[in-house]
């Protein structure tokens, strides 16, 4: 089956440090990759995704490229802020009945520091 | 404009009673998921809708579990009886039909003493 598989947390850094959290996926064909943001009391939203081999996705500061031969999703962000202080969601779909129905990881919290 | 709508935010019950969640999609969304958050488990799917109809509850943890959908903008999730196990977390999440991204509600943090 598929699966996702992150780091475990929590990743405590202070601000303005270099962020990597690291996801790697088992998968029968090409799935669409993601990574969800989930800020304290919230539900998750969707902070970038990738959809074939080689794309970068990008939002607010943060980067993830999909790697096909590592199978991987590494998210990076190049000088964080305390208001990233999150958890982080890896996540892979594939369609199934008119949807897409995500495969989620176990979640990454990130403590940044002032 | 608003988001899923998740009613209530916390809900703390006794063991045996019943409780609902409810939730509101997006106007416009024709999908419709609802997930369980846990330490133990992360992140669960446990039963979807596309136009107001179940199309998988595999991830229903069992019989005490129910959801319905008797329109697009309104669902629920059922627990009867509820057990101190059923402590979570339950998000609900709605999509257009054919895209990627799910939106989700703030949550319904569930207490079963």
């Amino acid at each position: 089956g598929n699966s996702v598989t992150q780091m475990e947390g929590p990743v405590t850094l202070s601000e303005e440090a270099f962020l990597t959290i690291n996801c790697t996926y088992t998968a029968t064909g090409y799935p669409s990759l993601f990574w969800y943001v989930q800020y304290p009391g919230e539900g998750l939203q969707l902070l970038l995704k990738a959809t074939k081999a080689d794309d970068k996705g990008s939002n607010k500061g943060f980067e993830a490229t999909y790697r096909k031969e590592t199978t991987s999703f590494h998210l990076e962000k190049g000088s964080v802020q305390v208001s990233d202080s999150a958890v982080y969601f890896c996540a892979l779909s594939f369609p199934s009945g008119g949807s897409y129905i995500p495969t989620f990881g176990r979640g990454t919290s990130l403590i940044v520091h002032p | 404009d608003a988001g899923v709508i998740q009613s209530p935010r916390h809900e703390v019950t006794e063991m045996g009673q019943e409780v609902t969640l409810r939730c509101k999609p997006i106007s416009g969304h024709n999908s419709l998921f609802w997930y369980r958050q846990t330490m133990m488990r992360g992140l669960e799917l446990l039963i979807y809708f596309n136009n107001n109809v179940p199309i998988d509850d595999s991830g229903m943890p069992e019989d005490r579990f129910s959801a319905k959908m008797p329109n697009a903008s309104f669902s629920t999730l059922k627990i009867q009886p509820s057990e101190p196990r059923d402590s979570a977390v339950y998000f609900c999440a709605s999509s257009i039909s054919g895209t990627e991204t799910q939106y989700f509600g703030p949550g319904t943090r569930l207490l079963v003493l």
